[in-house]
């Protein structure tokens, strides 16, 4: 069965400066897809960046980036330049063949003027 | 509207009432989905409906009850819940195919009492 562990409850980063969250996932498959998720405090959980396995290019979207390191199953997120509307729960998540996504439990992270 | 709706946003109920949780989508979407969210945990895939059937139930008591009249609605029928049944619920939708981005609505947040 697939897992998703996100080892940090909680980060902080102050405006303008980078930080990365931790991922590490499980998966006895090796064609899969990994997503970034951000959940900001109003609830509405939108996508962040997504990485296909078989890419070893690492995922780019204008701020936020992946390190995808697929032999040790590691999915981290990068965000640079760190904005206040930045703040909000990220959650990894994997999604093998067909469309059932399995998540980690969250890293909240707080952006400080 | 757009995206993905989600009414009532919040609920309280008593363990005796019978109460529904309704889902919109509007972007042609083929797939729909319920996943909830307690605090500290990660988010739970409860049911997974594509083309209208029902394709996934993960293990979900008898008490949740979903239905999926069509492509865009989903419900969530709820009768005789307990207290650890109160949390956010998510509702999202996809495309059926394979490793498709989930759109998520804003969530209910269910109290029961």
């Amino acid at each position: 069965a697939q897992t998703v562990t996100q080892s940090q409850p909680e980060m902080s980063v102050q405006e303008a400066e980078t930080v990365t969250l931790s991922c590490t996932y499980d998966t006895s498959e090796s064609d899969y897809y990994l997503f970034w998720y951000k959940q900001p405090p109003s609830r509405q959980m939108i996508l962040v960046i997504r990485q296909e396995a078989y890419k070893q290019q690492n995922a780019t979207e204008n701020r936020f980036s992946v390190n995808f390191q697929k032999a040790a199953k590691s999915f981290s997120l990068k965000i640079s330049d760190s904005q206040l509307g930045d703040a909000a729960m990220y959650f990894c998540a994997i999604m093998e063949y067909g469309n059932k996504l399995v998540f980690g439990a969250g890293t909240i992270l707080r952006v400080k003027s | 509207e757009t995206g993905v709706t989600q009414t009532p946003r919040h609920l309280v109920m008593g363990m005796t009432n019978k109460k529904s949780l309704k889902c919109e989508q509007h972007l042609g979407h083929n797939a729909m989905y319920w996943y909830k969210q307690s605090a500290k945990k990660p988010l739970e895939l409860m049911f997974v409906y594509n083309f209208k059937e029902q394709t996934e139930n993960n293990s979900v008591p008898s008490r949740f009850s979903p239905e999926c009249p069509n492509s865009s609605h989903l419900f969530l029928h709820l009768h005789t819940l307990q207290p650890e049944d109160s949390a956010l619920y998510l509702c999202a939708s996809s495309s059926a195919a394979s490793y498709n981005e989930q759109f998520f609505g804003p969530g209910t947040r269910l109290t029961v009492l």
